[in-house]
């Protein structure tokens, strides 16, 4: 395992249609991020997992955006009835827990392109 | 609300100068900052770290200073190379709680090297 996978690349669906991605974090790491970035804009904070609890979710994370982690490995993003307003690169991100005072990096995936039609 | 700024947008120099980017931010109450490199449609790649009790960071070429009280930090490139053209990207971990990845970045300064 090299690093942050995220499933698939490129997603491109009809407005109205549900989507699912999937990342799978660096093995060892207990901390998920999701973020979206779109076109020019730098990267927006989604929501946060610690192990298989959802401990943070942003204003932007409509309902529905609905994300799980159940084992606490992989984490699946789903958007149900797409908007042309989704289309942006969903971007999933882990680190280990660091201790305190410790830094803090994360690793990004290449993300999953979506647009909507 | 924390707000992150990045000049300049886009930047072209030739091959071997050495250049600044820099970032200033609102709210001095951060934890940390980051800078990233992003190259295009892939994901971001963390440069340098640097906690609020710090001035700078150095990793090779690279190297990023901070100034809390004034809002400001710069990365500085060392003899640029063409391998270096990427968006740099600027995070900010607010101090204030939330979870640690939950940064404010910037919108990025565009890169282009020139052989």
């Amino acid at each position: 395992d090299t690093g942050v996978s995220q499933d698939p690349r490129h997603k491109i669906t009809k407005r109205g249609q549900n989507v699912t991605f999937r990342c799978d974090p660096i093995s060892e790491h207990n901390r998920l991020y999701w973020y979206r970035q779109t076109l020019g804009q730098g990267p927006e904070f989604l929501t946060y997992f610690q192990n298989e609890a959802q401990l943070e979710k942003s204003r932007l994370l409509s309902d529905r955006f609905s994300a799980e982690r159940p084992k606490g490995s992989f984490s699946t993003l789903e958007i149900q009835r797409t908007e042309q307003g989704d289309s942006a690169m969903y971007l999933c991100a882990s680190s280990p827990e660091a201790g305190w005072g410790s830094d803090e990096k994360l690793f990004f995936g290449s993300g999953t392109q979506l647009s909507v039609l | 609300k924390q707000e992150v700024t990045q000049i300049p947008a886009a930047l072209s120099v030739p091959e071997g100068e050495n250049l600044v980017l820099n970032c200033s931010f609102t709210d001095s109450a951060i934890y940390n900052l980051q800078w990233f490199r992003q190259d295009p449609g892939k994901g971001l790649t963390s440069l340098l770290l640097i906690q609020s009790s710090q001035r700078e960071q150095t990793s090779g070429r690279l190297n990023a200073s901070l100034d809390k009280s004034s809002g400001r930090s710069t990365l500085y490139i060392a003899a640029s190379q063409p391998g270096d053209s990427a968006t740099y990207l600027c995070a900010v971990r607010p101090g204030y709680g939330g979870s640690q990845g939950n940064l404010i970045f910037g919108k990025g300064t565009k890169l282009s090297v020139k052989p």
